[in-house]
């Protein structure tokens, strides 16, 4: 069975200290892995997509990594504005032949100043 | 902003209420999702729609159905809904329902059922 594990469950940091958050997955046949950020009341904004490993994707302090068991979404110098919950999901196969998102739990990222 | 356009913002009905949650997206996208979620819960799947046919019924009860009427719209029309219903509702768009492109996310109805 497909799954999306996501850790740790909750993140507290200081301002400026950079960490990662780590999104394992079992899929079989990976076709992408997809990175989420979830602002409280608000639907999940796309950031990144990752397709094989050993690629990197950069937006701002943020940069996911892949491979070929999980990913990891590296925070630089983290600011306040950072705080939210940060999705991954995987698309799994399914008998239809449409890729069904699973998602993991998440990671509630708070950045205190 | 976001480019899937959801409204009501927020919804607050009796169980005994008929209310739609509308959503709409002009990306060109042919596939388009309903998502249901709880508090501190990832997104649910509900339905999926492919080229404005039902694909996927993700064994969502009756008081909870969803129409097509064209690309760019997708409606999901609400009866006798119980109070466990009460979360966030997502619409959610893709290039094709089996295509290895990322889904993007409206905003949300926040339902509310008294």
């Amino acid at each position: 069975e497909d799954q999306v594990t996501q850790s740790p469950e909750a993140l507290r940091l200081q301002e400026g200290e950079s960490s990662s958050l780590n999104c394992s997955y079992t899929v079989s046949g990976l076709r992408g892995l997809f990175w989420y950020r979830q602002d409280p009341g608000k639907g999940p904004e796309f950031l990144f997509t990752l397709y094989s490993a050993g690629e990197e994707k950069e937006k701002e302090r943020l940069k996911a990594t892949l491979t070929k068991k999980e990913s990891f979404l590296h925070i630089t110098a983290p600011k306040p504005e950072d705080s939210a919950t940060y999705l991954c999901a995987v698309p799994s196969g399914f008998s239809g032949g449409y890729n069904k998102l699973i998602f993991g739990a998440g990671t509630r990222l708070a950045v205190h100043p | 902003d976001t480019e899937v356009t959801q409204t009501p913002k927020h919804l607050v009905m009796g169980m005994t209420n008929k209310k739609s949650l509308k959503c709409e997206q002009h990306m060109g996208h042919r596939a388009m999702y309903w998502y249901k979620q709880k508090a501190k819960k990832p997104p649910e799947l509900m339905f999926v729609y492919s080229y404005e046919k039902l694909s996927i019924n993700e064994s969502v009860p009756s008081r909870f159905s969803p129409e097509c009427p064209n690309s760019s719209l997708l409606n999901l029309h609400l009866h006798a809904l119980q109070p466990e219903d009460s979360a966030l509702y997502l619409c959610a768009s893709s290039h094709m329902a089996n295509s290895n492109q990322p889904q993007h996310f409206g905003d949300g109805t926040r339902l509310s059922i008294l």
